[in-house]
């Protein structure tokens, strides 16, 4: 398997635009979870799915972020519109259901909003 | 709400020696999952090592331990024989079991991480 696929790997983008983040899990699994990493907060947990329904999204800053899991294959992180203090690094990863196992990671997203 | 915290920003350690990473988290759950990730200067976040809460014993994974309090809440990684592929970020994380024999998964909590460098 190729891993978790993320899309695109970096994204710049003018304040106001917006921005779309997509995500392939790993074949199989049946947990997804998305995750901002910046280095004043560190990994925040913006929102996870299991079975592509939305379990908990406390974690998403605000009205501007959306989600969506429209089957088990894809995942959209979307911002819009799109500011500045939005810059980060976005993580998708995915798990399996099985008891104990770990949620393996993509390479992330790079977002720079200027 | 379980919380994750590692109170060493950074550490260094120098080459071939071993070091500690600490760790502690607070939960009021029985039955969990912790884990240590390692963040590389790549970004790719890595599984190091992985501890059942219900098992006592302490895991292993080759130059990788931890030690693991169950009734103090803590779980500290440990290198032996640092390398430097070992210089990363380091993350301790913490996953309920709860939802386990539903078939569903429950969140990944992080700590805020520490930075090791490895020196020669």
């Amino acid at each position: 398997d190729a891993g978790v696929i993320q899309s695109p790997r970096h994204e710049v983008t003018e304040m106001g635009q917006e921005v779309t983040l997509r995500c392939k899990p790993i074949s199989g699994h049946n947990s997804l979870f998305w995750y901002r990493q910046t280095m004043m907060r560190g990994l925040e947990l913006l929102i996870y799915f299991n079975n592509n329904v939305p379990i908990d999204d406390s974690g998403m800053p605000e009205d501007r972020f959306s989600a969506k899991m429209p089957n088990a294959s894809f995942s959209t992180l979307k911002i819009q519109p799109s500011e500045p203090r939005d810059s980060a690094v976005y993580f998708c990863a995915s798990s399996f259901k099985g008891r104990g196992t770990e949620a393996f990671f993509g390479q992330g997203t790079r977002l720079t909003v200027v | 709400a379980q919380t994750v915290t590692q109170s060493q920003p950074e550490m260094s350690v120098q080459e071939a020696e071993t070091v500690t990473l600490s760790c502690t988290y607070d939960t009021s759950e029985s039955d969990y999952y912790l884990f240590w990730y390692k963040q590389p200067p790549s970004r790719q976040m890595i599984l190091v090592i992985r501890q059942e809460a219900y098992k006592q014993q302490n895991a292993t994974e080759n130059r990788f331990s931890v030690n693991f309090q169950k009734a103090a809440k803590s779980f500290s990684l440990k290198i032996s024989d640092s390398q430097l592929g070992d210089a990363a970020m380091y993350f301790c994380a913490y996953r309920s079991a709860i939802r386990w024999n539903t078939g569903t998964a429950s969140k990944l909590t992080f700590g805020t991480g520490t930075r090791l460098q490895v020196t020669l």
